[in-house]
Formats: structure tokens, C-alpha cells, sequence
């Protein structure tokens, strides 16, 4: 049973392109996040829901909006894909309340390629 | 930026031997946490230390913190070539502020 899976595995896609990446967790957790991992391997924050309200918001373009149905979803649509967003992108969540006091569980990544 | 830093960025050692990994952080913490992370694959969490703790052991693996130096180490003993991974810190600093992870220190074990 895989704990944070996300779909898909690859997205390569044209500049301008909408696009989503779905994040499921059935650890039962509060907490559910969005990271994006660049060329360099540098991991950054970019939202975290608490129960299905936004926690963090990491100065993120407006393009990128996170949604959750429930508290096992978040999902990540894209608007008006650009060449930097080419990243890979996980999703993780938590027991605890949205920043960080608590494990953080890894889905395996989404590479996103935009050309 | 309040980004820690991991030192050395890659290490190379010999089935066997130990590895060790500092990272260094800004200002005061409330956790500091280290992750596993394998080529194409998730982070995986190794330990977790609060800044009232010093040290912690999980298996062959040992962290120190040091809060007045603001570091911290892992310590791999009798590493094998599974071992073979990027090695990240992340701290949670006191404040409203998010988990920050640092680049990450490449390690390889070679058979």
C-alpha cells in the first residue's frame, strides 16, 4: 500500500499548457504539502493545507493553485505552463498542524517537463 | 535566505567505513530533521531532533545537534552501498516560518 502517491509520474507538456498532478494520502494525516525540487536538487515549499485550509503559501505565481477536496487530496493545477516550471514536484503530508513539527511522508515525485 | 547548508556537498567513501554530514542553520530552531532521498525517488525521513535535544540513534544512524554552533551531524556507521543517496537537512526555525531544507550532501558507497 502506497502511503502519498501521486499521478502522474511524468507530465512533459508544451509552454502555455493547463495542467494538474493529483496527490493522495491514505495515512489518515491533518497535513498535506506541495515541494518543488529544481535541476539543482534544492527542495523549496510551495503551499501546505491543515485539514483542507491553505497554511502556507510560499510566494508562489498565482498560476499555480492548489486544491483540496478532502483532507486525503491535494491536488496541483497549473495555468499557463512556463520553461521554469520544468521541476519535479512532491507532495508529502503530516499528523501535525502545517509547518513542519512533525515527519514528513514523500509521495515519489511528479517530473514535470516543459518544453 | 534562511537556508542551512550541508557540508561536504558529496562524499565518496568505502563499503564499511563511516560518513559524516554537517549542516549548519541560521538562527534558532524548533526541530531540526534529516531525509533520505535516492535517485528519482521521494524523501524518506530519517530522524527528527528538537533543539532541547543533543543527541538521537536510529539503527546506524546518529545525530548531534549543537545549538550553539548551530549545527548538526549525521553519522552513517559501517556504511553499505544502499547507503548510496542525497542526504538532506531541514529546519523548522522558531517563528511562523515553514520547514527549510538545505541542497543536500551526495553521498556514495562504493562496494
Amino acid at each position: 500500500d502506497t502511503a502519498v502517491s501521486q499521478t502522474p509520474k511524468y507530465l512533459v507538456t508544451q509552454m502555455g499548457n493547463d495542467k494538474s498532478i493529483k496527490c493522495e494520502q491514505n495515512l489518515g494525516h491533518d497535513t498535506m504539502y506541495w515541494y518543488k525540487q529544481d535541476s539543482k536538487k534544492f527542495l523549496k515549499i510551495m503551499f501546505s493545507y491543515n485539514n483542507k485550509e491553505l497554511i502556507i503559501n510560499e510566494t508562489v505565481p498565482n498560476r499555480f493553485s492548489p486544491k483540496s477536496p478532502d483532507k486525503a487530496h491535494l491536488n496541483l493545477h497549473i495555468n499557463s505552463l512556463e520553461l521554469g516550471d520544468s521541476a519535479v514536484y512532491f507532495c508529502a503530508s503530516s499528523q501535525e498542524g502545517g509547518r513542519g513539527f512533525d515527519t514528513q511522508y514523500f509521495g515519489p515525485g511528479t517530473r514535470l517537463t516543459v518544453l | 535566505s534562511q537556508q542551512g547548508e550541508e557540508d561536504p556537498q558529496a562524499l565518496s567513501i568505502q563499503e564499511g567505513e563511516n560518513a559524516t554530514m554537517n549542516c549548519s542553520y541560521k538562527t534558532s530552531i524548533n526541530n531540526l530533521q534529516w531525509y533520505r532521498q535516492n535517485s528519482g525517488r521521494g524523501l524518506v525521513h530519517l530522524i527528527l531532533i528538537r533543539s532541547n535535544e543533543r543527541e538521537k540513534h536510529s539503527g546506524r544512524l546518529r545525530v548531534t545537534l549543537d545549538t550553539s554552533k548551530k549545527s548538526s551531524s549525521l553519522l552513517i556507521t559501517a556504511s553499505r552501498a544502499a547507503d548510496t543517496a542525497s542526504y538532506f537537512c531541514a529546519t523548522l526555525y522558531s517563528g511562523n516560518t515553514p520547514l527549510v531544507f538545505g541542497k543536500g550532501t551526495r553521498l556514495s558507497v562504493i562496494a
